[in-house]
């Protein structure tokens, strides 16, 4: 089955660049997300980007996909202490209704 | 608009006792599922549905039952719960989640089972 896997924490100063990395297994998706979770709530969607693309910008957010390596990332510029939470990567779409998530990555924002 | 409604918030149950977390939507969305969220494990998908009268099991089915008889309800079901199931359960619903449809979130349900 699908396999997807994120380091579980980074720490970065605000006003610099944080880049969460993920990599997956199932290259069957066709489209990878990235959610994000505040405290105590739900997950939201941050931003998505299909399989045939390679980059999708939105205001602060970059993501890069890697098809040949499998690996996603999400650059978020200029980060805020309010862009601390837990980032989700994942994959869905494709032949299967299943969304999949990884493992989530702890951000933390130091003044 | 409510979006995805889940109750109860918290619950405490004991080793063996059944409960149901309900979960309701009114976005008129067919795709509806379950997840659990432990630390370190990330989301898991239990069990989802692509419209009434049709559900499927996810990663982790195992102790679960879920049903669907209209498109606004999706209910858990535990039926013998276990200290393993302590977690935090999110039931979440999407229009179309195979063309990259948003997944939209309860507020989760944190059960504790002693």
């Amino acid at each position: 089955g699908e396999d997807v896997e994120q380091s579980l924490f980074l720490s970065v100063r605000e006003g610099d660049s944080s880049v969460i990395n993920c990599t997956y297994t199932d290259s069957s998706s066709t489209y990878l997300y990235w959610y994000k979770q505040e405290p105590g709530a739900g997950l939201q969607l941050l931003t998505y980007i299909f399989s045939n693309m390679d980059m999708k910008q939105d205001q602060r957010l970059t993501v890069l996909l890697n098809k040949k390596d499998k690996h996603l990332s999400l650059r978020i510029a200029d980060t805020q202490t309010g862009d601390s939470a837990i980032y989700f990567c994942g994959g869905g779409g494709g032949a299967t209704n299943k969304l999949i998530f990884g493992t989530g990555t702890l951000l933390a924002v130091q003044p | 608009n409510a979006g995805v409604t889940q109750t109860p918030k918290f619950q405490v149950l004991k080793t063996g006792q059944s409960m149901t977390l309900q979960c309701a939507q009114d976005m008129n969305h067919e795709y509806m599922s379950w997840y659990r969220q432990d630390p370190g494990m990330g989301l898991r998908l239990i069990h989802y549905s692509v419209g009434a009268g049709i559900t499927d099991q996810g990663e982790v089915p195992n102790g679960y039952n879920v049903s669907r008889s209209t498109t606004e309800d999706f209910p858990l079901r535990l039926l013998s719960a276990a200290p393993s199931q302590t977690s935090v359960y999110f039931c979440a619903s999407s229009y179309s989640p195979r063309d990259a449809g948003e997944l939209f979130f309860g507020e989760g349900s944190r059960l504790t089972v002693l």
